[in-house]
C-alpha cells in the first residue's frame, strides 16, 4: 500500500485556471506538507498543516491554497495558475510526536501553458 | 538555518562503499543533521538523521565528526538502485518533527555495475 498518495501523477493546463492536487496519507500522522520542486531541481516548503496550525511560507503566493477535509488528507488548490507555477509538487506527512521523519508522495508534474 | 555544502556528484562503482560527505559548519548545538536521497522520478525518502553519535540503519550508516561541523553518510555497498540526489540537512527538532526541512542542492551519486 502507498503511504502518501498523490494525484494526478501529471497536470497540463492553461493560464488562468484554476487546479487542485489531491494527497491522501494512510499513514495515520498528525501533519501533512506541500513542497515545490523547481525547475532547477530546489526543493522548498510551501506549507505544513495538522489540525491545529497551519504554517504558510511567507513567499507562497495567496493563489496557492492548502484544503484539508480530514487528517489523512491535504489537497493545494491553485487559482488563476501562471507560467511559473510549472513544477513538480510533492505531499508528505509526519507524525508530530517524537522526530519523526517526513514520507513523500511521488509528486505531481504540473505544466502551465 | 545552518548552510551546508555537498560535492555536486560522485560516482562509485557497483558493491563498493561510498561516502558522502557534508560540511555543516553554521550548525547550532540543537539542531539535528538528517539525510535524505531523492530516486529519479520519486519523491525524497528519509535515510537516516543523528544528533552527536554516529548512527546506523538497515539503509547507511552516519559518521558526525566531533566538533558536529561536518558529517559523512556511508552506504556499505552500493547498488544500482543507491543511485540517487542525497541531500544532507541540519535541522532543529520542530515540535517533534523533521518538518520545514530544507533541501539544497545534494549530491547526485551515481552507480556503475
Amino acid at each position: 500500500d502507498t503511504a502518501v498518495s498523490q494525484t494526478p501523477k501529471y497536470l497540463v493546463t492553461q493560464m488562468g485556471n484554476d487546479k487542485s492536487i489531491k494527497c491522501e496519507q494512510n499513514l495515520g500522522h498528525d501533519t501533512m506538507y506541500w513542497y515545490k520542486q523547481d525547475s532547477k531541481k530546489f526543493l522548498k516548503i510551501m506549507f505544513s498543516y495538522n489540525n491545529k496550525e497551519l504554517i504558510i511560507n511567507e513567499t507562497v503566493p495567496n493563489r496557492f491554497s492548502p484544503k484539508s477535509p480530514d487528517k489523512a488528507h491535504l489537497n493545494l488548490h491553485i487559482n488563476s495558475l501562471e507560467l511559473g507555477d510549472s513544477a513538480v509538487y510533492f505531499c508528505a506527512s509526519s507524525q508530530v510526536q517524537g522526530l519523526s521523519p517526513l514520507h513523500f508522495g511521488n509528486g505531481t508534474r504540473l505544466t502551465v501553458t | 538555518d545552518a548552510k551546508t555544502t555537498q560535492p555536486n556528484s560522485m560516482e562509485s562503482n557497483e558493491e563498493e562503499p561510498v561516502h558522502l560527505p557534508c560540511n555543516h559548519s553554521t550548525i547550532s548545538g540543537t539542531d539535528y543533521i538528517h539525510w535524505y536521497r531523492q530516486l529519479p522520478s520519486q519523491g525524497p525518502e528519509y535515510v537516516i538523521h543523528g544528533l552527536t553519535s554516529n548512527v546506523n540503519n538497515r539503509m547507511a550508516s552516519l559518521a558526525i565528526a566531533e566538533d558536529r561541523k561536518s558529517s559523512t553518510l556511508i552506504l556499505h555497498r552500493a547498488t544500482l538502485r543507491d543511485a540517487a540526489v542525497y541531500y544532507c540537512i541540519p535541522s532543529p527538532n520542530y515540535g517533534g518533527s523533521q518538518g520545514n526541512l530544507i533541501f539544497g542542492k545534494g549530491t547526485k551519486l551515481s552507480v556503475k555495475p
